[in-house]
């Protein structure tokens, strides 16, 4: 595998359920993103991993939950969505929290919540 | 707070014709300005970028951009257009202030179209 990996690639659950989105980078990079894409809406930042420590919530409600155990996986923990959480989720990483760094997108799950 | 508008939702245009994408930012303080592509199924890859320098910037499949301060806009250009440039096109800004090096800001994209 290379760059950055998403599974699932699509995954519907409803509004009860708890599922896991998971994301590998392969590029040796320290920083990891979450970034939540909806239709006829701009890409929103949603988390920034930075060596394994969060740094940045961008307000987003508690009902997402990222974990970052090492540097090479960032997982999305969802439970209790609402449809209005139905959206392409991407994951990027960068080799560190700066922009002068190229972020590199997987190519996202899209999540349908029912 | 900074903010990108793409004006054109929708382009259509003509295999070997040439394409302009506009974007306008605002932004604080000199931005750094970006140009993303997505492509069916596919995550966002960088096209090309401009932190500082000389204001036409060369990217990657033959894309160039050029920054103009006095109207706050970073427009794409491509000479002539390959069916294979069908996707999606997302212009974003960030830069140091604020706090926070690493958050960029995209607009809504806009989606090009190409006929044979």
């Amino acid at each position: 595998e290379t760059g950055v990996t998403q599974t699932p690639r699509h995954l519907v659950m409803g509004m009860t359920n708890k599922k896991s989105l998971k994301c590998e980078q392969h590029l040796g990079h320290n920083a990891m993103y979450w970034y939540k894409q909806s239709a006829k809406k701009p890409l929103e930042l949603m988390f920034v991993y930075s060596l394994e420590e969060r740094v940045e919530n961008n307000s987003v409600p508690s009902r997402f939950s990222p974990e970052c155990p090492n540097s090479s996986h960032l997982f999305l923990h969802l439970h209790t969505l609402q449809p209005e959480d139905s959206a392409l989720y991407l994951c990027a990483s960068s080799q560190g929290p700066d922009l002068a760094y190229e972020q590199y997108f997987g190519p996202g799950t899209r999540l349908t919540v029912t | 707070a900074q903010s990108v508008t793409q004006p054109d939702i929708h382009i259509t245009v003509s295999e070997g014709a040439s394409l302009e994408l506009r974007c306008n930012y605002s932004y604080g303080a000199t931005p750094y300005l970006f140009w993303y592509v997505q492509s069916p199924g596919q995550g966002l890859q960088l096209l090309l970028k401009y932190f500082s320098g000389d204001t036409l910037v060369q990217g990657i499949k033959g894309f160039e951009a050029e920054f103009k301060r006095s109207q706050s806009s970073f427009n794409l250009r491509k000479p002539s257009v390959h069916w294979s440039d069908a996707a999606e096109y997302f212009c974003a800004v960030g830069g140091p202030s604020g706090g926070s090096n690493y958050k960029l800001t995209f607009g809504k994209g806009t989606l090009l179209t190409v006929n044979p």
